[in-house]
């Protein structure tokens, strides 16, 4: 079975640019998350969707972070613009059913760097 | 804000030994997750214990649950080279999953 395959695996870019992340979950995945993790830190969840529609963005910051799953596959995270802040290992995961509590599948992130 | 809290930070013992990492966390949860996150593989589950478990084993791990306390514990016996890696529980409460920040665990030769 395929994992979780995300793109670019690392990114550098300067303050203010933009930068897009593409994820494609398992498939038969319902659910995907968003994580942003952080050097030392655990994963914070940004985003997560059943199939196309948004289940919880509550910690994803909407003035300058988007997302979206067309067609409830694959799926884009968008930075516009990026700040030093946001150096961080971006992770997507996909999980069979809505609920939190069932196994999620992690990709292995992309490395983003801001300068 | 993060709800799990894992102790210690860091964590070295021999091969072979076994490896005990805690888990303290402060609201109501439904169930609490081990995850395990090295360089070669990423980040991948290892458990998952409900809040009405009190203990559960899956090969080598152990990890037990004490929701009174607030907290949990992940024990790895006879540990080998490959378990080097950071170790995360992962709260479930109110739909919502936070991770904590994690032990990091070094096998010694």
């Amino acid at each position: 079975e395929a994992g979780v395959a995300q793109s670019p695996r690392y990114k550098i870019i300067e303050k203010r640019q933009s930068v897009a992340f593409w994820c494609n979950p398992i498939s038969g995945h319902a659910t995907l998350y968003w994580y942003q993790q952080i050097l030392g830190q655990g994963p914070k969840l940004l985003i997560q969707f059943q199939n196309n529609g948004v289940v919880d963005d509550s910690q994803l910051p909407k003035d300058r972070f988007s997302a979206e799953r067309l067609k409830g596959v694959d799926s884009t995270l968008k930075i516009q613009p990026a700040k030093l802040e946001d150096s961080a290992v971006y992770l997507c995961a996909s999980s069979f059913w809505d609920t939190p509590f069932d196994e999620q599948f992690f990709g292995p992130g992309t490395r983003l760097t801001v300068l | 804000s993060q709800q799990g809290e894992e102790d210690p930070q860091a964590l070295s013992i021999q091969e072979g030994e076994n490896a005990t990492m805690n888990c303290s966390y402060k609201t109501s949860i439904n169930n609490l997750q081990w995850y395990r996150q090295n360089s070669g593989r990423g980040l991948v589950h290892l458990i998952l214990i409900r809040s009405n478990e009190r203990e559960k084993h899956s090969g080598r791990l152990r990890v037990t649950l004490d929701t009174s306390k607030k907290s949990s514990s992940l024990l790895i016996t006879a540990s080998r080279a490959a378990d080097t890696a950071s170790y995360f529980c992962a709260t479930e409460g109110d739909d919502k999953i936070i991770f904590g920040k994690g032990t990091r665990l070094h096998i010694l030769p």
